[in-house]
């Protein structure tokens, strides 16, 4: 079946540090890739996608490539803000069993520090 | 204006009652999901519906019964509620059965006590 590993957290970062975040999947079919956020209290809000390989999505300064020979699509950004502290979950979803769904990561909470 | 919405945002109830959480979607999708987020903010899928109907059963106790008047709404109910069922609900939509990002609502806070 699908699954998505993500690194543990937290991670504490202090201001304008660089973010990574790992994700690898394992998928039977082409799955399309996804970082959601979720902020303090809050529903989760897409922050970017990738449906095919090598595409990279990018918002808000974040980026990440789908990379079919490594099964990665880890999160980065330059230089993180107090704003971004949140749990950030990698996702894929496909719909060859019939229907589609989001399989999540386990999620890693980010916390960024003056 | 909200494109997903639950209601009710927090829900406190006592074990064996039977509740409700109820979802609407303004966007014009034709699929909608419930999932689950357990205390470790794991989140799993639940139940998913295409145009009214059942697409995706994840191995949830029969006790949970998903409903869907229209393609607008998916609500969500759950008989004799249990300990184990304490958790943050989820409803979201998607446009198509395809690979498309989901909406999420703000979720529902059950504690079952």
């Amino acid at each position: 079946g699908n699954s998505v590993t993500q690194m543990e957290g937290p991670v504490t970062l202090s201001e304008e540090a660089f973010l990574t975040i790992n994700c690898t999947y394992t998928a039977t079919g082409y799955p399309s890739l996804f970082w959601y956020v979720q902020y303090p209290g809050e529903g989760l809000q897409l922050l970017l996608k990738a449906t095919k390989a090598d595409d990279k999505g990018s918002n808000k300064g974040f980026e990440a490539t789908y990379r079919k020979e490594t099964t990665s699509f880890h999160l980065e950004k330059g230089s993180v803000q107090v704003s971004d502290s949140a749990v950030y979950f990698c996702a894929l979803s496909d719909n060859t069993g019939g229907g589609n769904k989001l399989t999540f990561g386990t999620g890693t909470q980010l916390k960024v520090e003056l | 204006d909200t494109a997903v919405s639950q209601t009710p945002k927090y829900l406190v109830t006592q074990m064996g009652n039977d509740k409700s959480i109820k979802c609407e979607q303004n966007l014009g999708h034709d699929t909608m999901y419930w999932y689950k987020q357990d205390s470790k903010k794991f989140l799993k899928i639940m139940f998913s519906y295409n145009n009214k109907e059942l697409i995706i059963n994840e191995t949830v106790p029969n006790r949970f019964s998903p409903k869907s008047p229209d393609k607008a709404h998916l609500n969500l109910h759950i008989n004799s509620l249990e300990l184990g069922d304490s958790a943050v609900y989820f409803c979201a939509s998607s446009h198509e059965i395809t690979n498309t990002e989901a909406f999420f609502g703000q979720g529902t806070r059950l504690t079952v006590v």
